[in-house]
């Protein structure tokens, strides 16, 4: 059974179009995050939710919006797509600091 | 101060070498330190964690050695082997708190045949 699930896993779009990117765990975790890894592999946290909760909310633009229905699921809406929003974005669940990560969903805005 | 620093950005080893990263902390509030490793098209997994009352953790030919004084610490891997080239980032974190984990930027290891 998968732990951490993400889809798609794979995203092409045009400039200006608006995505979601879904996330789910069976792990039973009560905090689930989005990263983003550019290019160059650095890992960027974007959101943290405990119990459906927004708890880090970094410097992100206000076009990307995530949304948490449950515990286990935590969606991430993003409108108005630019090239810049091209990479990969990676779901995780954590619990006692270890974080469980999903197998990423791959963005390209062309 | 909530930076983590990795070094080195690349590394290439030759197999049955000792493949070593560093990374370096400031926040000194984190209490967990985890090691995770990336293939390409895959999501990081966790490979090895220590906390910082203890200076090592071994598992197999992964070690982690910690230097609480100097806030250091680093991913010794023994016996590298082919299968072990990945992207490996540290991180550090306070498991208390509402575990915000920071990242090190990463390091592309590569293990020559």
């Amino acid at each position: 059974d998968t732990a951490v699930s993400q889809t798609p896993k794979y995203l092409v779009t045009q400039m200006g179009n608006d995505k979601s990117i879904k996330c789910e765990q069976n792990l039973g975790h009560d905090t689930m995050y989005w990263y983003k890894q550019d290019s160059k592999k650095f890992l960027k946290i974007m959101f943290s939710y405990n119990n459906k909760e927004l708890i880090i909310n970094e410097t992100v633009p206000n076009r990307f919006s995530p949304k948490s229905p449950d515990k286990a699921h935590l969606n991430l809406h993003i409108n108005s797509l630019e090239l810049g929003d091209s990479a990969v974005y990676f779901c995780a669940s954590s619990q006692a600091g270890k974080q469980y990560f999903g197998p990423g969903t791959r963005l390209t805005v062309t | 101060q909530q930076q983590v620093k990795q070094s080195p950005q690349s590394l290439i080893v030759q197999k049955g070498g000792i493949s070593i990263i560093n990374c370096a902390y400031e926040n000194t509030a984190f209490d967990y330190f985890p090691w995770y490793q990336q293939f390409p098209g895959k999501g990081p997994a966790l490979l090895i964690a220590i906390r910082p009352d203890v200076s090592e953790k071994k598992e197999g030919r992964f070690t982690i050695s910690f230097n609480k004084s100097a806030k250091q610490f680093s991913l010794h891997i023994m016996d590298s082997q082919p299968g072990d080239s990945a992207t490996y980032f540290c991180a550090a974190s306070s498991v208390g708190s509402a575990s915000k984990i920071i990242f090190g930027s990463g390091t592309r290891l590569s293990i020559r045949p």
